[in-house]
C-alpha cells in the first residue's frame, strides 16, 4: 500500500531557527512530491514541487529535497518568521494520477 | 497568478439533503480533481475527472457522490443524501499534464451536515 508519513506531527520554535520537517514515502516508484502549506481553516497552497529525477528545489527561504531509493523528502526553513507557522503537508504522485498526502506537520513559530 | 475557485467558502445542510459544491478550475487545465480532509485528518483523494469521464475513484467515491462538468468552466461534486459524516473539507484541484507538472487547490468549501 502506498503510505506517506510525516514527522514530527508538531513542531514549536523560536523565531530565526533553521528547521527541518520530514516526509517518507513507501514505493520508491513515484513521479514527483508535492509540498504545501496549509493555514488553519484555509486551502492548500503550492510551496515546491520535486520531480522524480530531481533531488532538490529551492524557493526563497525554502529547500526540498528528496531521495527517492530511501523514500524521504526534506523541508528546510531557513530563519523561520512567526509568519511560517502553518501545517506542512507533503504529497506524493505515485503511479496513478493523484496525490497521496502525509498527515502534516504543525508549525508554530513564536517571536 | 491563475487560481482554482471554489464556491461556497462554508455550507450548512441538513442531513438527508442534496449538495453541490462548485469548483471553476484553472482554464487551460484538463485534468480535474475532488479531494476532502475531515478535521484533523489526512487530505483523501475522492476522484479524478478528464475528458467527460472518471479516471478514478476511491473506496470513499460511493453511489451517492457524482461529478459534472456542466459546462466549459465549472467542475462540480454532488452529494445526494448527505450523512453527518460528510462533514469535512472538500477540495478542488486541477492540473495541466496528469499531475506530471504538480496540482493547483483551491481553497475549499467547508460542509457542515447538522
Amino acid at each position: 500500500k502506498q503510505e506517506v508519513t510525516q514527522i514530527p506531527a508538531a513542531l514549536s520554535v523560536p523565531e530565526g531557527e533553521n528547521l527541518v520537517l520530514n516526509c517518507s514515502f513507501t514505493d520508491s516508484a513515484i513521479y514527483n512530491l508535492q509540498w504545501f502549506r496549509q493555514d488553519p481553516g484555509k486551502g492548500l497552497t503550492s510551496l515546491l514541487l520535486i520531480q522524480s529525477s530531481q533531488r532538490e528545489q529551492t524557493s526563497g527561504r525554502l529547500n526540498a529535497s528528496l531521495d527517492k531509493s530511501s523514500g524521504r523528502s526534506t523541508l528546510y526553513i531557513a530563519a523561520s518568521q512567526p509568519g511560517d507557522s502553518a501545517t506542512y503537508l507533503c504529497a506524493v504522485r505515485f503511479n496513478t494520477d493523484k496525490l497521496i498526502f502525509g498527515t502534516g506537520t504543525r508549525l508554530q513559530v513564536f517571536p | 497568478e491563475p487560481e482554482v475557485t471554489q464556491t461556497p467558502s462554508h455550507q450548512v445542510t441538513q442531513m438527508g439533503q442534496e449538495v453541490i459544491l462548485r469548483c471553476v478550475p484553472i482554464s487551460n487545465h484538463l485534468y480535474f480533481y475532488w479531494y476532502r480532509q475531515i478535521l484533523g485528518q489526512k487530505v483523501e483523494f475522492l476522484v479524478s475527472f478528464y475528458n467527460n469521464e472518471i479516471s478514478e475513484k476511491s473506496e470513499i467515491f460511493d453511489d451517492q457522490f457524482s461529478v459534472e462538468r456542466p459546462d466549459g468552466s465549472n467542475f462540480t461534486l454532488k452529494i445526494r443524501s448527505t450523512k453527518l459524516e460528510d462533514s469535512a473539507m472538500y477540495f478542488c484541484a486541477s492540473s495541466e499534464a496528469r499531475g506530471f507538472n504538480g496540482y493547483t487547490f483551491g481553497s475549499g468549501t467547508r460542509l457542515t451536515v447538522v
